[in-house]
């Protein structure tokens, strides 16, 4: 069975950082592209960060209200995913999901449940 | 960016009720589309791909439509758990963009 779980999540003031966990289990970690979505209370979703896998070279992308701030990284021999948090901002509050990239489509097939981050003073 | 209009915003519907979701792209997104069910506290979970192809183990109830611009979700015949928030999603090019959820409510 799939597993995605993030941690990491918590109360830190504006400028401040944090580091995402999402610990995976139930299938071939390597094989996949790997991405960060966010939740802020009461709105849609957005996304934040992608991770492609070795056989592209570990690229990444980034949202443009992220870039430059945001880190996303993934350890394979752990089979986790990675997103460093630095210089946030109030409007980085938000649930966020980890979400797996389906091998056979470019599509979200499964997301953790969520760690929630909160950017205030 | 590619913009994802979601309408209506939200809807009201009876259990048994025929209802669609529509999405309109703002450039050609073939048919690199997925549609998600939200639930109140809870993680999306993914219905279709590809515009039309049903993720593993969602009901046959769900089925979707489309390609380019525009792009439908059906739920057949809609039952108490399926009141929910629902989303697309281009997955074309970055960024990754959603639509702005439809609200399916009880009537």
């Amino acid at each position: 069975e799939v597993e995605l779980v993030e941690s990491g999540g918590g109360l830190v003031q504006p400028g401040g950082s944090l580091r995402l966990s999402c610990a995976t289990s139930g299938f071939t970690f390597s094989d996949h592209y790997m991405d960060w979505v966010r939740q802020a209370p009461g709105k849609g979703l957005e996304w934040v960060a992608r991770s492609r896998d070795k056989a592209r070279r570990y690229t990444t992308e980034y949202a443009a209200s992220v870039k430059g701030r945001f880190t996303i990284s993934r350890d394979d021999s752990k089979t986790s995913l990675y997103l460093q948090m630095n210089s946030l901002k109030s409007e980085d509050t938000a649930v966020y999901y980890c979400a797996r990239v389906a091998d056979y489509s470019y599509h979200f097939d499964y997301w953790g449940q969520g760690t929630l981050v909160t950017v205030s003073s | 960016d590619i913009q994802m209009t979601q309408s209506p915003s939200s809807l009201s519907a009876s259990v048994g009720d025929r209802v669609t979701i529509t999405c309109r792209a703002s450039q050609d997104i073939s048919t690199s589309l997925g549609w998600f069910q939200q639930k109140p506290g809870k993680a999306p979970q993914s219905l279709i791909y590809g515009a039309s192809s049903l993720q593993s183990g969602v009901p046959s109830k769900f089925s979707g439509s489309g390609s380019g611009t525009d792009f439908t979700l059906t739920i057949s015949s809609l039952q108490p758990e399926d009141f929910a928030t629902y989303y697309c999603q281009q997955y074309k090019s970055f960024p990754l963009t959603f639509g702005g959820g439809t609200k399916v409510e009880i009537k």
